[in-house]
């Protein structure tokens, strides 16, 4: 089975410049979160969706990040313009929500570095 | 202010002895614990999770102890081996909020 795929992997981009990651998550996963993880930190929730509807953005910086989750599946995460403070590495999981099942799977994650 | 701590950044422990990773937690509500595990370059990966309602759960080499009163889980992993070494992230999560809230990781070097 597919595990949760990313891409790029890798992204380098001049401050100002706008920058898109995409994030496939494992089929039959309705619930996909966009994590950011700063060198030296956990990673730490920018948006959560239940299928296509997004259920926990408030610590999405809504000024520049935008996401959306077309039909429920699939994920893009958005920033424009980027800031140097971008820089980090952006996870992309998936989970089942059920009652008993709080397991989320990562994707690799794409390194995003601003200069 | 960070509901799930991690206080020690690095662990070194030599082969086939026990690793012991600490986690300390703010908010007596988490319905349950994980542990996960990430090697440079990749994501996380999920190693062991515990419930709230639960003192302890093994699988295979992986325990996991979670004192309540103490708000305090461990990770104890025996023997250790030389590929557990990784950076290990406690999580907490609440049923409620439907999210992950990750400590800041500690490290595990296992040395042959």
């Amino acid at each position: 089975e597919a595990g949760v795929v990313q891409s790029p992997r890798y992204k380098i981009i001049e401050k100002k410049q706008p920058v898109a990651f995409w994030c496939n998550p494992i089929s039959g996963h309705n619930t996909l979160y966009w994590y950011r993880q700063n060198l030296g930190q956990g990673p730490e929730l920018l948006i959560r969706y239940e299928n296509e509807e997004a259920v926990d953005d408030s610590q999405l910086p809504k000024d520049r990040f935008s996401a959306e989750r077309l039909k429920g599946v699939d994920s893009t995460l958005k920033i424009q313009p980027a800031e140097l403070g971008d820089s980090a590495v952006y996870l992309c999981a998936s989970s089942l929500t059920t009652a008993w099942d709080t397991e989320a799977f990562f994707g690799q994650g794409t390194r995003l570095t601003v200069v | 202010d960070q509901q799930v701590k991690q206080n020690s950044p690095s662990l070194s422990v030599q082969e086939g002895r026990i690793s012991i990773l600490n986690c300390d937690y703010t908010n007596s509500m988490f319905d349950y614990f994980l542990w996960y595990k990430k090697y440079p370059a990749e994501g996380p990966t999920f190693l062991i999770s515990i419930s709230s309602i639960k003192d302890k759960n093994e699988d295979g080499r992986f325990t996991v102890f979670l004192n309540k009163s103490a708000k305090h889980l461990s990770l104890h992993i025996v023997p250790s081996q030389p590929g557990d070494s990784a950076v290990y992230f406690c999580a907490a999560y609440k049923r409620s909020q439907g999210n992950l809230i990750f400590g800041k990781g500690t490290k595990l070097s296992v040395k042959p």
